[in-house]
This record gives C-alpha cells, sequence and structure tokens, in this order.
C-alpha cells in the first residue's frame, strides 16, 4: 500500500526559530509536494520536486525553502518562523512524471508559531 | 492564472438524504479534476477523478460527480449521505498548459444529522 510520513503531526515553535518538516515516500516516486492547508483557502502549493536536488516553487515559496537529498525524502525547511506560518502542512506524492495524477497525501503537519 | 471556487463553505444534510457539492473553475483549457475528501485527523483521500471520456464519473464510497464544460463545473454527488461522509471535501484541477500544477479549492465542510 502507498505510504507517506511525516515527521511528527503536531510541532510548536517560536518566532524566528528554524523549522523543518520532513516528508518521506516509500513509492519510489520522482514527484514530491508541500502544501499548506488554511480555513477556507484550500490547499496552496509551496514547492514541489520532480527529481532528487530539483525543487521548483509553487504559488506561495516566500519564507520557505526544500531540501531533496534522497529520493524518498522532501524536507520543508522555514528558516525563521513566524507566527503567520502557523498552518497544517500536507506533503504529497503522485506516481506518474509527466501528466496530472492522483496525489497520495501524508498526514499533516499541524504547526503553532508562537 | 487557474482557480478553483467551492461556493458552499459548510453543508449540513441529514443521514439518508441526497448530497450536491458545487466545483467551478477558470481556464480556458481542458482541465483534469479531482475530488479529495479529508475525514476529522485523516489526509486528503482522492475520491475520483476525470481526464476524458465519460462526463459521468464514479468514485469511491458511492460518489459520482459530473464535468459540465459548458459550465465549467465537476459537482459532487451521492444519493444517500452516511454519518461517516462528514468530512470536508476539495475539488481540485490541473491543467497540462499549466505544468499539470493542482489547484484547490476552498473547501466544503459536510456535516451530518442523524
Amino acid at each position: 500500500d502507498v505510504k507517506v510520513t511525516q515527521s511528527s503531526r503536531y510541532l510548536v515553535k517560536r518566532t524566528g526559530e528554524k523549522v523543518f518538516l520532513e516528508c518521506v515516500q516509500d513509492m519510489d516516486h520522482e514527484n514530491m509536494f508541500w502544501y499548506r492547508q488554511d480555513p477556507g483557502l484550500g490547499l496552496r502549493l509551496i514547492y514541489f520536486s520532480y527529481d532528487v536536488k530539483m525543487k521548483e516553487k509553487g504559488d506561495i515559496p516566500e519564507g520557505y525553502s526544500v531540501s531533496r537529498e534522497k529520493k524518498e525524502r522532501f524536507s520543508l525547511i522555514l528558516e525563521s518562523a513566524s507566527t503567520n506560518q502557523t498552518s497544517m502542512y500536507l506533503c504529497a506524492s503522485p506516481p506518474g512524471t509527466g501528466g496530472p495524477d492522483t496525489q497520495y497525501f501524508g498526514p499533516g503537519t499541524r504547526l503553532t508559531v508562537l | 492564472a487557474q482557480s478553483v471556487t467551492q461556493p458552499d463553505i459548510h453543508i449540513t444534510v441529514s443521514e439518508g438524504a441526497s448530497l450536491e457539492l458545487r466545483c467551478n473553475y477558470s481556464y480556458g483549457a481542458t482541465p483534469y479534476l479531482f475530488w479529495y475528501v479529508q475525514s476529522p485527523g485523516q489526509g486528503l483521500q482522492l475520491l475520483l477523478k476525470y481526464f476524458s471520456g465519460d462526463t459521468l464519473v464514479q468514485g469511491i464510497k458511492g460518489f459520482e460527480a459530473e464535468f459540465k464544460r459548458s459550465q465549467s463545473s465537476f459537482n459532487l454527488r451521492k444519493p444517500s449521505v452516511h454519518w461517516s461522509d462528514a468530512a470536508e471535501y476539495f475539488c481540485a484541477v490541473a491543467f497540462k498548459a499549466a505544468g499539470n500544477k493542482l489547484t484547490f479549492g476552498g473547501g466544503t465542510r459536510v456535516l451530518v444529522k442523524p
């Protein structure tokens, strides 16, 4: 069965801290995505990656960076956390390399920045 | 830029009654359309998708959706709702011309009355 895991379900950090959110998929997929989910706004794409060491900005990349050193792992980094980054963060990975395909989502990390 | 609108933020329905969730998208090209469900405390799960062919698509859990190009809509329906259908539902769209990136609607939260 397809599996996408995220390192934490809940995380509380302080303003200015550097925050790492980890996502691991066991499906040998090339594509991985990071979204944030906010009430009324749905999911918004932060960054995505089509291959190891490859990254592309999504719709709201400001304040975030990513790292993909291994195929199975895609990390989202908040260089200096701010209160407006309090949100639910979802990692996803579709199987395809070409057209759109079903995204398999992790359970999410609810981040609170104080 | 592509956008997805789910006009209803909340819907309350009685158990056994029918349910219809609305979804409209903007953009000119042929869309790839998805409906995802997020149950409380769970990740997103794909209900159904439309890429081409028959405009009425069947999904899991007894859901179906109809693509109407003339109305730029992809409404989700279920003839008889079960208490376990209480969840948040997200419509999403991708366009080949936009690099197949998924854009999500703001979501509709469904409450089921006994």
